[in-house]
């Protein structure tokens, strides 16, 4: 067990609709990151947070973003679902931000739009 | 732009024999470099990772691996290969994004250890 845990594990919509994942990092973790991974693409790094502030962007689409709260839970959400947005969304966590540590990764949540 | 390559989809070996995942990095400057393993339906887990230091890395369940800056690598290693150890096998290399840290992924090797 990591001690990251996310919710859903599983999750099935349709297309056009929005959906929230949502991530609880590791106790003292500060960084949160956001993959995603498909078979046709790998893992791709979305967007990560900081201390409640966003901190780097990859390869996010205009469609999805993201916000870490207070309590250092995040949310990805995900709005105009279209099928190719199926994949299995990782939620990761880490002590720092600047100073690389390993991350630890949730058990993902896998989408399917159907 | 960071990167690393794992030029093989899919590595087998029996059990008993060593095995060998390999991983290739592209970084200016010095790497941080990352290994990952993923289970069936179950997230990354870090294996081990080389920041300075000794270019043998020691990690979690027997792996290990070695840095080699002449031939840009990081391949993974282990002397005697588990069926348990069929996985797919992430390398990684940090990658600064304005100024803070990701992962940046290679694509992933597949090892299938037959019994």
């Amino acid at each position: 067990d990591s001690g990251v845990t996310q919710t859903p594990k599983h999750l099935i919509t349709a297309t056009g609709q929005r959906v929230t994942l949502r991530c609880s990092p590791r106790s003292g973790d500060l960084s949160v990151y956001w993959y995603q991974q498909s078979l046709d693409q790998g893992l791709q790094f979305l967007i990560q947070y900081y201390n409640g502030e966003e901190r780097a962007k990859g390869n996010i689409l205009e469609r999805f973003s993201a916000q870490q709260f207070p309590d250092l839970h995040s949310e990805l959400n995900l709005s105009s679902l279209e099928l190719g947005d199926s994949a299995l969304y990782f939620c990761a966590s880490s002590v720092g931000g600047q100073s690389y540590t390993e991350a630890f990764f949730g058990q993902g949540t896998r989408l399917t739009v159907v | 732009a960071q990167s690393v390559a794992q030029p093989e989809d899919q590595v087998n070996v029996a059990e008993g024999n060593p095995l060998t995942v390999k991983c290739t990095y592209s970084v200016s400057g010095n790497p941080y470099l990352f290994w990952y393993v993923q289970y069936p339906n179950r997230g990354l887990q870090f294996l081990l990772k080389y920041i300075t230091g000794d270019n043998l890395v020691k990690g979690s369940y027997g792996f290990e691996a070695e840095f080699n800056k002449s031939q840009t690598s990081f391949h993974l290693k282990k002397p005697s290969a588990l069926v348990s150890d069929s996985a797919l096998y992430f390398c990684a290399v940090r990658t600064l994004n304005s100024g803070y840290s990701t992962l940046t992924f290679g694509k992933g090797t597949m090892l299938l250890v037959s019994p």
